[in-house]
């Protein structure tokens, strides 16, 4: 069953904290992507990555990082130098990068008090 | 700036009738344009492609029209259904990315 999994769903952590997000796909998609979701706006792209060990940053990279040592995961960690990092996290990947339809996972609800 | 602009963030019809939902850019020459459907609390699911090439595109009630003159793409739903409520985002590819709109949330009433 092809697909593209994040976790955990819901993740609460204390301010000054670094947190780990998950994505894992099994679509063999070269391209992967993370986007930032805040109610009542649209998607955000914080980082996307092309192939492995590979990524570049989005609108928003500031006070996030992110690895692709392997083509199914795309780790993304929300650092203590994030100012805002309470938002829905949606991981997405196509079979390359630029105009292919993209495939998201569930979302991670991080909320950071 | 680019932008990408959406009718408006909500649009209530009745059951039946035919749902138009628009996207606007500007700064932008997308040579693809997308259009995605969104329920409360996940991810995003593709519905339609359609090329700069093309005048419209149409997927069983659906239909996308795409203006590259007049920068914009109109999304219809015909014979709409209550289960036919979500967001629905309409994307255009940039460099090796795509870009969202912050979408247009659709309620359908019996």
């Amino acid at each position: 069953d092809g697909g593209i999994t994040q976790s955990p769903k819901y993740l609460f952590r204390k301010e000054g904290q670094n947190v780990t997000l998950s994505c894992e796909q099994n679509l063999n998609h070269d391209a992967m992507y993370w986007y930032r979701q805040d109610p009542g706006q649209g998607l955000r792209l914080i980082y996307y990555s092309q192939i492995v060990n590979d990524f570049q940053k989005g609108d928003i990279a500031e006070g996030y990082r992110v690895s692709r040592e392997k083509k199914e995961s795309f780790p993304l960690t929300v650092t203590s130098a994030q100012k805002n990092p309470t938002a829905f996290y949606l991981c997405a990947s196509s079979i390359l990068a630029g105009r292919y339809e993209q495939y998201f996972g569930p979302g991670t609800r991080l909320t950071v008090t | 700036s680019q932008k990408i602009e959406q009718n408006s963030e909500a649009l209530n019809i009745q059951e039946g009738k035919t749902a138009t939902l628009t996207c606007n850019y500007t700064n932008y020459s997308p040579a693809y344009l997308q259009w995605y459907r969104q329920d409360p609390g996940r991810g995003p699911v593709f519905l339609l492609l359609i090329r700069e090439n093309e005048k419209e595109k149409r997927k069983e009630r659906l239909k996308v029209t795409f203006d590259t003159t007049l920068k914009q793409s109109l999304f219809h739903i015909t014979a709409s259904q209550p289960a036919d409520s979500a967001t629905y985002l309409c994307a255009l590819d940039g460099d090796n990315d795509m870009r969202f709109g912050a979408g247009t949330r659709l309620t359908v009433k019996p």
